[in-house]
């Protein structure tokens, strides 16, 4: 699959605990997004990066950091879980990081119990 | 404040009536205007982008800054065309990479 790819596709864990969400892009994509879909909040964008650096950052949480490394694959890390970290966590990627396309992967979702 | 409202969440209709899927956005800059649609357990996928101004799968989108919409239409729905559709915006033309979107409109086409 040459598509955006993200594990895992569940995951389940208790609150107070840390968890990381994998993403790789489409190959040659340089950008990476991550956005949450909660039924309340909708589709929400966390934040964004650009060829190892970060580019843009939206609503997201202290409690949550990210990272996009040399192979361009990236990780958001999930922190001090709450029950409202429940949701779908998209990744979604694009060649450059303005004005193009944007593909997205599968999701993750998470279930904070 | 930048924000896509799509006030239907649920839209129903039956098979070869035509569709239109509202959206409003809220910019003050010059936006650039999406629709995403996502069938059942696929993932996400671009349907259409204002400024290519393509017809894909029967839909076609006019943005109309007058009235800060970008409505999605078709004049003849089929049943295939039953998914989630998103709305969504770009500020800055396109040159903020990240998209600001409407909370979704699930389309049912009846046989």
């Amino acid at each position: 699959d040459s598509g955006v790819t993200q594990t895992p596709k569940h995951l389940i864990t208790a609150t107070g605990q840390r968890v990381t969400l994998r993403c790789s892009p489409r190959s040659g994509d340089l950008s990476v997004y991550w956005y949450q879909q909660s039924l309340d909040q909708g589709l929400q964008f966390l934040i964004q990066y650009y060829n190892g650096e970060e580019r843009a950052k939206g609503n997201i949480l202290e409690r949550f950091s990210a990272q996009q490394f040399p192979d361009l694959h990236s990780e958001l890390n999930l922190s001090s879980l709450e029950l409202g970290d429940s949701a779908l966590y998209f990744c979604a990627s694009s060649v450059e990081g303005q004005g193009q396309t944007q593909y997205f992967g599968p999701g993750t979702r998470l279930l904070v119990l | 404040a930048q924000r896509v409202t799509q006030p239907e969440k649920l839209l129903s209709v039956f098979k070869g009536a035509p569709v239109e899927l509202k959206c409003n956005y809220s910019y003050s800059g010059s936006p650039e205007l999406f629709w995403y649609v996502q069938y059942s357990r696929q993932r996400l996928q671009l349907l259409l982008r204002h400024i290519s101004r393509e017809s894909i799968k029967g839909f076609t989108a006019d943005l109309n800054k007058g009235e800060t919409s970008f409505h999605l239409k078709k004049p003849f729905a089929q049943e295939e065309d039953s998914a989630m559709y998103y709305c969504a915006l770009s500020g800055d033309g396109g040159s903020q990479g990240n998209l600001i979107f409407g909370k979704g409109t699930k389309l049912s086409v009846k046989p």
